[in-house]
């Protein structure tokens, strides 16, 4: 099975704009997760999305904010960016199945670089 | 605060030393997941271990959960160069702590260094 892809790669961009990553999980996954990994803070979980629904939020601002599409992939979009949020954005997918926890597989990850 | 934290921070060993992280935590979990991270690339998933589990083992890898302790250990046998990484633990929360699902709590990882 193929893996967890994310695009792009690597992203440069200036404070005020915004910003939209994409994830597409592992071929009959249906949870995606999005982590944020900085220097600082470590690695923080921004939210999980199951069958299209958002049924977990890490404590994030307004500004971050994603969604889930009926084949599973799954965007993130960051607005007005702020220095602060230049990191390694993670995405991982699961079966995600009931209410049990799962492993999780990740991506390789977006760097987004605010300048 | 972080749920999980590291224990040491980083670890220096010669290539068939043993090395040992710990992982403590402070609410109950459901369970408790493994991660390694090369050089800030994607995290590769270890090892799940389960709150009415006491020990796992794959390969080269066990791992150790004393929920009364909260605290978690990961042991790796015979070390070799290729496992120079970080490594990172995460809790998966009791739902009636998180809403249950796959909202994993990470802890500040160990940086393991492995010398040939």
């Amino acid at each position: 099975k193929a893996g967890v892809t994310q695009t792009p790669r690597y992203l440069i961009k200036t404070r005020g704009q915004q910003v939209t990553l994409s994830c597409s999980p592992i071929s009959g996954h249906r949870s995606v997760s999005w982590y944020q990994q900085t220097p600082g803070q470590g690695l923080q979980f921004l939210f999980e999305y199951f069958s299209e629904t958002q049924r977990n939020k890490g404590n994030f601002p307004g500004r971050f904010s994603g969604r889930q599409f009926s084949n599973s992939r799954s965007e993130m979009n960051v607005s007005t960016l702020e220095l602060g949020d230049s990191a390694l954005y993670l995405c991982a997918s699961s079966f995600g199945q009931g209410a049990k926890t799962y492993e999780q597989y990740f991506g390789p990850g977006t760097r987004l670089t605010v300048t | 605060s972080q749920q999980g934290e590291e224990d040491p921070q980083a670890l220096s060993i010669q290539e068939g030393e043993n090395a040992t992280m710990n992982c403590s935590y402070k609410t109950s979990i459901n369970n408790l997941q493994w991660y390694r991270q090369n050089s800030g690339r994607g995290l590769v998933h270890l090892i799940l271990i389960r709150s009415n589990e006491r020990e796992k083992h794959s390969g080269r890898l066990r791992v150790t959960l004393d929920t009364s302790k909260k605290s978690s250990s990961l042991l790796i046998t015979a070390s070799r160069a290729a496992d120079t990484a970080s490594y990172f633990c995460a809790t998966a929360l009791a739902p009636m702590f998180s809403g249950g699902y796959n909202k994993l709590i990470f802890g500040a990882g160990t940086r393991l260094a492995v010398h040939p």
